[in-house]
C-alpha cells in the first residue's frame, strides 16, 4: 500500500517563496504528482516527477528523491490566487494514491 | 482541452434511494476513476476502470457499484444511499501506458447529501 505525509496547513506572504514537503512509503512507484485544489473546486494537475531531480514549470517547481521517498513543491513569487490546497499523490500500478493535502494561505 | 463532465453539481437524496452519478470524458482516455473527498480524509478511491466493461475495487468500494459500458462514460451507483455516503464525489480520467497511470483530469464534482 501507500502512505503519504504532508503538512496540513501552511501560511506564507504574498511575493515570498514557499516549499511544501511530501514523504511517502510505497509498494509500487510510477511517479509523484502534485495537484492544486481551490476551495469548492476539483483538483487540477500541476506536475509529475518520475526521475530524481527538479522539474521547473514557471513559478512552480517540483523535486523528487526516490531513494528518500521525498518530494517538495516550490512556489515562487506567491500570489493571492495561490491560496489553495496542494495534494501530493503517488502513482502506482493502475491507480494513484493521494495525500490529505496541504492548505496554503497566502497573506498580504 | 480535456473535458470531464459530471451529471450534477448538487444532489439531495433520501436514505434508501438508489443514486446514479454519471461521468463523461471526451479525451479517449483508457482509465477512469471515482473518488470521494471528505474533510480530514482527503481523496479516497472508490472504484476505477482501465477499459470498457472492466472495473477494479479501490480502497472503499463497500456500498457502491460502477458501470462502464462505453469508453467515455463511467457511472457510480449507490444501491441504497445512507447518510454516511454524504460527500463530494469526483470523477477523473487518465491516459495510460499498459497498467501504469499518469496525470488525472477531474470533473467538477457532485456534492451529494443523503438525508
Amino acid at each position: 500500500g501507500q502512505n503519504i505525509d504532508q503538512p496540513t496547513e501552511m501560511t506564507a506572504t504574498e511575493g515570498a517563496i514557499v516549499q511544501i514537503n511530501c514523504t511517502y512509503q510505497t509498494s509500487g512507484f510510477n511517479g509523484l504528482f502534485w495537484y492544486q485544489q481551490h476551495a469548492g473546486e476539483a483538483p487540477t494537475f500541476l506536475s509529475y516527477n518520475v526521475l530524481d531531480g527538479l522539474e521547473e514549470k514557471g513559478r512552480f517547481s517540483s523535486f523528487l528523491s526516490r531513494s528518500k521517498g521525498y518530494s517538495y513543491l516550490l512556489l515562487k513569487e506567491l500570489q493571492m490566487k495561490d491560496s489553495a490546497s496542494y495534494l501530493c499523490a503517488v502513482g502506482g500500478y493502475q491507480k494513484v494514491t493521494f495525500g490529505i493535502g496541504t492548505k496554503l494561505q497566502v497573506i498580504p | 482541452d480535456v473535458k470531464v463532465t459530471q451529471s450534477s453539481r448538487y444532489l439531495v437524496k433520501r436514505t434508501g434511494e438508489k443514486v446514479f452519478l454519471e461521468c463523461v470524458q471526451d479525451m479517449d482516455h483508457e482509465n477512469m476513476f471515482w473518488y470521494r473527498q471528505d474533510p480530514g480524509l482527503g481523496l479516497r478511491l472508490i472504484y476505477f476502470s482501465y477499459d470498457v466493461k472492466m472495473k477494479e475495487k479501490g480502497d472503499i468500494p463497500e456500498g457502491y457499484s460502477v458501470s462502464r459500458e462505453k469508453k467515455e462514460r463511467f457511472s457510480l451507483i449507490l444501491e441504497s444511499a445512507s447518510t454516511n455516503q454524504t460527500s463530494m464525489y469526483l470523477c477523473a480520467s487518465s491516459p495510460s501506458q499498459g497498467a501504469w497511470t499518469y496525470e488525472q483530469y477531474f470533473g467538477p464534482g457532485t456534492r451529494l447529501t443523503v438525508t
